[in-house]
């Protein structure tokens, strides 16, 4: 069975800087899909980057890249230039490649955004 | 563009009771599911569907019932409420087997006393 562990319950960072999320996962899949998902205190889940575990480049969206190491199982997020909009609870998600539906969850990182 | 929609977004159950909460796509994927989010946890799986007529178990399906009969809708069904089931419901879709962006809905909260 695949897990996914997120090690920081809770993390702070001051706006305008940039933090680190961390992500470990267990699977014996060679095709997954990893994704770091955002939830705002409105519990609306919001994608916000995925990677491909064939890619060897790492994902990028505007302000947010991951560091996937597929030997190491390890999937951590980083959010640059740090918004108070970006306050909210992390979560980082597996999913094996085709098959049926299995997305796996981590426990989820609180982020606070500090002025 | 309504995209994943689900109803009622709050209800509150006496112990007991039954009720289903409604998910509805308009983005004609195949696959659907049902995830719920207790406090400090992640999502866990309930049950799913990778199609009209196909339905399976996720990660805690007892105590619920789903199933399919349209590609639009995948409702899930309280049978007897307990306080273990208060929680947050996500229904969440799926292009298909190779998709790989998942569509929630905005969730629905469900108390039971």
């Amino acid at each position: 069975a695949q897990t996914v562990t997120q090690s920081q319950p809770e993390m702070s960072v001051q706006e305008a800087e940039t933090v680190t999320l961390s992500c470990t996962y267990d699977t014996s899949e060679s095709n997954y899909y990893l994704f770091w998902y955002k939830q705002p205190p409105s519990r609306q889940m919001i994608l916000v980057i995925r990677q491909e575990a064939y890619k060897q480049q790492n994902a990028t969206e505007n302000r947010f890249s991951v560091n996937f190491q597929k030997a190491a199982k390890s999937f951590s997020l980083k959010i640059s230039d740090s918004q108070l909009g970006d306050t909210a609870m992390y979560f980082c998600a597996f999913m094996p490649q085709g098959g049926s539906e299995k997305l796996v969850f981590g426990k989820g990182t609180k982020l606070t955004v500090n002025p | 563009n309504a995209g994943v929609t689900q109803t009622p977004k709050f209800q509150v159950l006496k112990t007991g009771q039954s009720m289903t909460l409604q998910c509805a796509q308009d983005m004609n994927h195949e696959y659907m599911s049902w995830y719920r989010q207790d406090p400090g946890m992640g999502l866990r799986l309930i049950h799913y569907s990778v199609g009209a007529g196909i339905t399976d178990q996720g990660e805690v399906p007892n105590g619920y019932n789903v199933s399919r009969s349209t590609t639009e809708d995948f409702p899930l069904r309280l049978l007897s409420a307990a306080p273990s089931q208060t929680s947050v419901y996500f229904c969440a879709t799926r292009r298909g087997p190779l998709g790989n962006t998942i569509y929630f809905g905005e969730g629905s909260w469900l108390t039971v006393v």
